[in-house]
């Protein structure tokens, strides 16, 4: 079956460091890729989706770039803030109704 | 903004107890989800369903009923709860196919 692969479970910045979160994936046909970010307290919510190779999703700063032969969607920031602690999830779509989501990121950012 | 809303927010139960969890969402979607959420496991999907009286199995439904009574409400069904069930539950709504999912705020359930 389908799978998100996030190999890093947990991840500590400090303010204006260059972020990465990897995400890799297992899927049958051409699936649509997505971000998800998770506040403490919160339900997770979108943060931008790729349907197609080399496509860039991006929002908040944030950006990722489909690469269907790597079978990757790697999450990237410039220059990451404190208020971007949070949990990260890569997920994907392959028959258009249900997500398949990866164990999830944590990230902290020190001030 | 899709509007998706869960209660009650936290409950405890016993191990054999009858539990319901409800969602509601007031954007008119097709597609409603449920979700636990358990630490080194991320999301996972339990029971979806693409309309009033339609329901799908997920990826980890054992011990879990749903049921799908109008196009805004679905209700996920606990009807002898374990231990093993003690998780943070998540409902999520979705208009189209490929679209973005908007999810609750979560309900946090306890079996003892």
């Amino acid at each position: 079956g389908d799978s998100v692969t996030q190999t890093e479970g947990q991840v500590a910045l400090s303010e204006e460091d260059f972020l990465t979160i990897h995400c890799n994936y297992s899927a049958s046909g051409y699936p649509a890729l997505f971000w998800y970010v998770q506040y403490p307290g919160e339900g997770p919510q979108f943060l931008f989706r790729a349907s197609r190779d080399k496509e860039k999703g991006s929002s908040r700063g944030f950006e990722a770039t489909y690469n269907k032969e790597a079978t990757s969607f790697h999450l990237q920031k410039a220059s990451v803030q404190e208020s971007d602690s949070a949990v990260y999830y890569c997920a994907l779509s392959n028959m258009g109704y249900k997500l398949t989501f990866g164990t999830g990121t944590s990230l902290l950012v020190d001030p | 903004e899709a509007a998706v809303t869960q209660s009650p927010r936290n409950k405890v139960t016993v191990t054999g107890g009858n539990v319901t969890l409800s969602c509601r969402q007031t954007n008119s979607h097709n597609y409603m989800y449920w979700y636990r959420q358990d630490t080194g496991h991320g999301l996972r999907l339990i029971h979806y369903s693409y309309g009033a009286g339609n329901l799908q199995i997920g990826d980890v439904p054992d011990g879990y009923k749903a049921t799908r009574t109008t196009q805004e409400d679905f209700f996920l069904l606990l009807e002898l709860a374990s231990p093993s069930q003690t998780s943070l539950y998540f409902c999520a709504s979705r208009g189209g196919s490929y679209a973005e999912q908007f999810f609750g705020p979560g309900t946090r359930l306890t079996v003892l």
